[in-house]
């Protein structure tokens, strides 16, 4: 357990639909991320959010609507997706953002098919 | 700007050395190493920060050459619970000054008894 949590783990959903994948933290942590992480590709930064603000978006397309209401949770609204968007969803979070001695840690990730 | 890492994948028999190499074309403060197992979330090993710094984990090691914009990750003696995909990650300062972990496409090691 590496104390960031996400829901579901596997989610099937169709092109029409809309669903939202949730990551919470209790580690105190000020940062939290969003990586996408498709097969023979790397781990993708998707957005970024600090202090619940977002600090970074990765030129994502607009069917991946990202939430922070507070510093402990990060959600994913999922829309309209591709079959191009089924992948492994990973969360992150770390304590001190902009400082280069911080680890992040992952969720286990929720692996996503698009049908 | 993603590192690059090489090689893409290992095949060792357990007991034998490995090296994961990192490089960046952008100069570089600080470099991250995860281990990701199959269906597992990628989990921290250790961070360098300053040229030359050389770190311990278990018997994986790593050192860092500011200069050269690169890192190497030694695994000694290796065990079979070594399998796994390993990332270098480095980070650079986006546009709002907010530094964010860009990882490489990762080195898949396989440790055979």
């Amino acid at each position: 357990e590496t104390g960031v949590t996400q829901t579901p783990r596997h989610l099937v959903m169709g092109m029409t639909n809309k669903k939202s994948l949730k990551c919470e933290q209790h580690l105190g942590h000020n940062a939290m991320y969003w990586y996408k992480q498709s097969a023979k590709k790397p781990l993708e930064l998707m957005f970024v959010y600090n202090f619940k603000e977002q600090t970074e978006n990765n030129s994502v397309p607009s069917r991946f609507s990202p939430e922070c209401p507070n510093s402990s949770h990060l959600f994913l609204h999922l829309h309209t997706l591709q079959p191009e968007d089924s992948a492994l969803y990973l969360c992150a979070s770390s304590s001190f953002p902009g400082t280069t001695n911080t680890e992040a840690f992952f969720g286990q990730g929720t692996r996503l098919t698009v049908v | 700007q993603q590192p690059v890492q090489s090689p893409q994948a290992v095949i060792l028999r357990e007991g034998e050395d490995a090296v994961i190499n990192c490089s960046s074309s952008k100069a570089l403060y600080s470099v991250h190493w995860y281990r990701q197992k199959h269906g597992e979330a990628p989990v921290f090993l250790m961070i360098l920060l300053k040229g030359g710094e050389q770190k311990g984990h278990e018997k994986i090691s790593a050192s860092f050459n500011e200069k050269k914009q690169q890192s190497s990750l030694y695994l000694t003696a290796s065990q079979l619970s070594y399998s796994g995909t390993y990332f270098c990650g480095t980070l650079s300062v986006g546009s709002s000054g907010y530094s964010t972990l860009t990882f490489g496409k990762g080195t898949m090691l396989l440790v055979s008894p």
